[in-house]
Protein backbone atom coordinates (compact mmCIF):
# COMPACT_ATOMS: atom_id res chain seq x y z
CA UNK A 1 0.00 0.00 0.00
CA UNK A 2 1.22 3.43 -0.67
CA UNK A 3 1.80 5.73 2.17
CA UNK A 4 -0.42 8.60 -0.02
CA UNK A 5 -2.92 7.23 -2.66
CA UNK A 6 -5.11 9.27 -4.84
CA UNK A 7 -7.07 8.05 -7.69
CA UNK A 8 -4.81 9.01 -11.15
CA UNK A 9 -8.22 10.19 -12.69
CA UNK A 10 -8.94 11.52 -15.41
CA UNK A 11 -11.65 13.53 -13.78
CA UNK A 12 -13.92 15.38 -16.27
CA UNK A 13 -16.57 17.82 -15.19
CA UNK A 14 -18.42 20.18 -16.56
CA UNK A 15 -17.76 24.18 -16.65
CA UNK A 16 -19.45 25.44 -13.22
CA UNK A 17 -19.64 22.01 -11.03
CA UNK A 18 -17.93 20.71 -8.52
CA UNK A 19 -15.18 18.51 -8.79
CA UNK A 20 -14.30 16.70 -5.82
CA UNK A 21 -10.79 15.05 -5.66
CA UNK A 22 -9.40 12.21 -2.64
CA UNK A 23 -6.91 11.21 -1.06
CA UNK A 24 -5.74 8.66 1.59
CA UNK A 25 -2.36 8.32 3.87
CA UNK A 26 -1.35 5.86 5.90
CA UNK A 27 0.48 6.98 8.98
CA UNK A 28 -2.07 8.52 11.54
CA UNK A 29 0.38 11.07 13.58
CA UNK A 30 0.05 12.81 10.09
CA UNK A 31 -0.37 16.42 11.24
CA UNK A 32 0.03 18.46 8.06
CA UNK A 33 -1.82 17.89 4.66
CA UNK A 34 -1.56 20.47 1.16
CA UNK A 35 -3.26 20.27 -1.98
CA UNK A 36 -0.96 21.36 -5.08
CA UNK A 37 -2.16 22.35 -8.10
CA UNK A 38 0.15 21.77 -11.58
CA UNK A 39 -0.65 22.75 -15.03
CA UNK A 40 1.35 20.71 -17.74
CA UNK A 41 5.17 21.42 -18.19
CA UNK A 42 5.31 23.84 -14.96
CA UNK A 43 6.24 23.38 -11.31
CA UNK A 44 3.66 22.60 -8.49
CA UNK A 45 2.14 25.16 -7.00
CA UNK A 46 0.39 25.49 -3.28
CA UNK A 47 -2.83 26.15 -2.83
CA UNK A 48 -4.75 24.55 0.06
CA UNK A 49 -3.26 23.29 3.42
CA UNK A 50 -5.10 21.66 6.06
CA UNK A 51 -3.95 20.76 10.07
CA UNK A 52 -7.47 20.03 11.88
CA UNK A 53 -9.90 17.92 11.36
CA UNK A 54 -12.89 19.75 9.25
CA UNK A 55 -13.40 22.11 6.42
CA UNK A 56 -11.17 25.01 5.44
CA UNK A 57 -12.42 27.29 3.23
CA UNK A 58 -10.01 29.70 0.51
CA UNK A 59 -12.35 30.92 -2.01
CA UNK A 60 -13.68 28.23 -4.53
CA UNK A 61 -11.86 25.86 -3.17
CA UNK A 62 -12.23 23.54 0.13
CA UNK A 63 -10.23 21.44 1.94
CA UNK A 64 -11.72 18.23 4.01
CA UNK A 65 -9.59 16.63 6.66
CA UNK A 66 -10.68 13.64 8.76
CA UNK A 67 -8.18 11.91 10.55
CA UNK A 68 -9.95 9.25 11.74
CA UNK A 69 -10.74 7.84 8.60
CA UNK A 70 -7.22 9.02 7.33
CA UNK A 71 -8.74 10.76 4.30
CA UNK A 72 -8.34 14.55 2.75
CA UNK A 73 -10.59 15.84 0.11
CA UNK A 74 -10.11 18.89 -1.65
CA UNK A 75 -13.51 20.40 -3.47
CA UNK A 76 -13.34 22.79 -6.07
CA UNK A 77 -16.91 24.83 -6.81
CA UNK A 78 -17.68 26.45 -9.64
CA UNK A 79 -15.13 24.72 -11.78
CA UNK A 80 -13.33 26.66 -14.72
CA UNK A 81 -11.39 25.34 -17.57
CA UNK A 82 -8.88 26.77 -16.51
CA UNK A 83 -8.47 24.85 -12.97
CA UNK A 84 -7.74 21.85 -15.54
CA UNK A 85 -4.56 20.55 -14.03
CA UNK A 86 -3.25 17.64 -11.90
CA UNK A 87 -3.57 18.19 -8.66
CA UNK A 88 -0.97 16.57 -5.65
CA UNK A 89 -2.28 15.35 -2.23
CA UNK A 90 1.26 16.21 0.05
CA UNK A 91 1.25 14.48 3.58
CA UNK A 92 4.06 15.19 6.03
CA UNK A 93 4.57 12.40 7.54
CA UNK A 94 5.59 11.61 11.33
CA UNK A 95 6.52 8.09 11.64
CA UNK A 96 7.10 6.97 15.39
CA UNK A 97 10.27 7.84 16.15
CA UNK A 98 11.42 10.16 13.50
CA UNK A 99 12.03 13.66 12.82
CA UNK A 100 9.87 14.57 9.45
CA UNK A 101 12.86 18.13 8.91
CA UNK A 102 9.39 18.64 6.76
CA UNK A 103 9.91 16.00 4.39
CA UNK A 104 6.72 15.57 2.15
CA UNK A 105 5.09 12.47 0.50
CA UNK A 106 3.15 12.96 -2.37
CA UNK A 107 0.43 11.05 -4.10
CA UNK A 108 0.67 10.24 -7.37
CA UNK A 109 -2.01 13.29 -8.79
CA UNK A 110 -5.33 13.34 -10.17
CA UNK A 111 -5.52 14.76 -13.57
CA UNK A 112 -8.92 17.17 -13.74
CA UNK A 113 -10.57 18.24 -16.83
CA UNK A 114 -12.83 20.87 -17.09
CA UNK A 115 -15.34 20.94 -20.58
CA UNK A 116 -17.26 23.77 -21.23
CA UNK B 1 9.63 31.13 -9.49
CA UNK B 2 10.27 33.99 -6.83
CA UNK B 3 13.16 33.44 -4.82
CA UNK B 4 14.27 30.03 -5.92
CA UNK B 5 15.65 29.09 -9.20
CA UNK B 6 16.98 26.37 -10.85
CA UNK B 7 19.94 25.55 -13.25
CA UNK B 8 19.97 24.27 -16.21
CA UNK B 9 16.61 24.48 -17.34
CA UNK B 10 17.22 21.40 -19.75
CA UNK B 11 19.81 19.34 -19.84
CA UNK B 12 20.92 16.19 -22.21
CA UNK B 13 23.90 14.33 -21.21
CA UNK B 14 25.56 11.33 -21.77
CA UNK B 15 25.00 7.79 -20.17
CA UNK B 16 28.40 7.60 -17.41
CA UNK B 17 28.62 11.17 -17.44
CA UNK B 18 28.65 13.02 -13.98
CA UNK B 19 25.98 16.03 -14.10
CA UNK B 20 25.35 18.94 -11.60
CA UNK B 21 22.29 20.29 -10.76
CA UNK B 22 21.90 23.88 -8.97
CA UNK B 23 19.10 24.88 -6.95
CA UNK B 24 19.49 28.93 -5.62
CA UNK B 25 17.10 30.77 -2.98
CA UNK B 26 17.15 34.36 -1.91
CA UNK B 27 14.89 33.63 0.61
CA UNK B 28 17.14 32.43 3.71
CA UNK B 29 14.92 29.29 3.90
CA UNK B 30 16.63 26.57 6.11
CA UNK B 31 15.18 23.62 4.75
CA UNK B 32 15.60 22.73 0.94
CA UNK B 33 14.67 19.48 -1.33
CA UNK B 34 14.83 17.59 -4.42
CA UNK B 35 12.83 15.86 -5.56
CA UNK B 36 12.15 13.75 -9.00
CA UNK B 37 9.28 13.32 -11.35
CA UNK B 38 8.19 10.98 -13.20
CA UNK B 39 4.89 9.33 -14.48
CA UNK B 40 3.06 7.25 -12.83
CA UNK B 41 5.27 8.09 -9.86
CA UNK B 42 4.70 11.17 -9.28
CA UNK B 43 7.02 13.45 -7.00
CA UNK B 44 9.43 11.51 -5.24
CA UNK B 45 12.04 12.57 -2.57
CA UNK B 46 16.02 11.93 -3.70
CA UNK B 47 17.68 13.89 -0.72
CA UNK B 48 16.91 17.17 1.65
CA UNK B 49 18.59 19.71 3.67
CA UNK B 50 17.84 20.87 6.98
CA UNK B 51 20.67 22.96 7.33
CA UNK B 52 24.57 23.98 6.28
CA UNK B 53 26.40 21.07 5.54
CA UNK B 54 23.38 18.96 6.98
CA UNK B 55 21.84 16.49 4.35
CA UNK B 56 20.23 13.33 4.20
CA UNK B 57 18.60 10.89 1.91
CA UNK B 58 15.38 10.11 0.51
CA UNK B 59 13.31 7.79 -0.84
CA UNK B 60 15.15 7.31 -4.24
CA UNK B 61 18.39 8.60 -3.51
CA UNK B 62 20.56 5.95 -4.91
CA UNK B 63 23.36 7.25 -7.57
CA UNK B 64 22.83 10.37 -6.53
CA UNK B 65 24.56 13.06 -3.82
CA UNK B 66 23.99 16.13 -2.36
CA UNK B 67 26.04 19.36 -1.71
CA UNK B 68 25.15 22.20 0.80
CA UNK B 69 28.08 24.94 1.80
CA UNK B 70 25.28 27.25 1.94
CA UNK B 71 22.46 28.26 2.43
CA UNK B 72 21.38 29.84 -1.01
CA UNK B 73 22.71 26.53 -2.66
CA UNK B 74 21.85 22.65 -2.78
CA UNK B 75 23.61 20.60 -5.17
CA UNK B 76 21.92 17.68 -6.55
CA UNK B 77 24.86 15.51 -8.57
CA UNK B 78 24.32 12.22 -10.73
CA UNK B 79 27.67 10.62 -10.36
CA UNK B 80 27.28 8.57 -13.42
CA UNK B 81 24.10 9.31 -15.31
CA UNK B 82 21.84 6.80 -16.47
CA UNK B 83 19.25 6.39 -18.78
CA UNK B 84 16.88 5.52 -15.93
CA UNK B 85 17.59 9.14 -14.26
CA UNK B 86 16.27 10.62 -17.21
CA UNK B 87 13.49 12.87 -15.24
CA UNK B 88 12.06 16.08 -14.14
CA UNK B 89 13.63 17.56 -10.88
CA UNK B 90 12.23 19.54 -8.76
CA UNK B 91 13.95 21.48 -5.70
CA UNK B 92 11.87 23.11 -2.92
CA UNK B 93 12.27 25.29 0.16
CA UNK B 94 10.60 25.07 3.38
CA UNK B 95 10.35 28.33 6.04
CA UNK B 96 10.08 25.52 8.92
CA UNK B 97 9.61 21.81 9.14
CA UNK B 98 6.16 20.23 9.04
CA UNK B 99 2.76 22.47 8.63
CA UNK B 100 4.03 25.09 6.13
CA UNK B 101 4.31 23.10 2.61
CA UNK B 102 7.04 24.07 -0.12
CA UNK B 103 7.68 26.52 -2.89
CA UNK B 104 8.92 24.74 -5.44
CA UNK B 105 11.45 25.87 -8.41
CA UNK B 106 10.54 25.32 -11.99
CA UNK B 107 12.35 22.29 -12.56
CA UNK B 108 14.85 21.02 -14.88
CA UNK B 109 14.63 18.52 -17.57
CA UNK B 110 17.15 16.07 -17.61
CA UNK B 111 17.81 13.63 -20.82
CA UNK B 112 20.77 10.54 -20.63
CA UNK B 113 20.86 9.40 -23.71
Amino acid sequence: QKEVEQNSGPLSVPEGAIASLNCTYSDRVSQSFFWYRQYSGKSPELIMSIYSNGDKEDGRFTAQLNKASQYVSLLIRDSQPSDSATYLCAVNLLKAGGTSYGKLTFGQGTILTVHP
Amino acid sequence: DAGITQSPRHKVTETGTPVTLRCHQTENHRYMYWYRQDPGHGLRLIHYSYGVKDTDKGEVSDGYSVSRSKTEDFLLTLESATSSQTSVYFCAISFRPSGYGYTFGSGTRLTVV
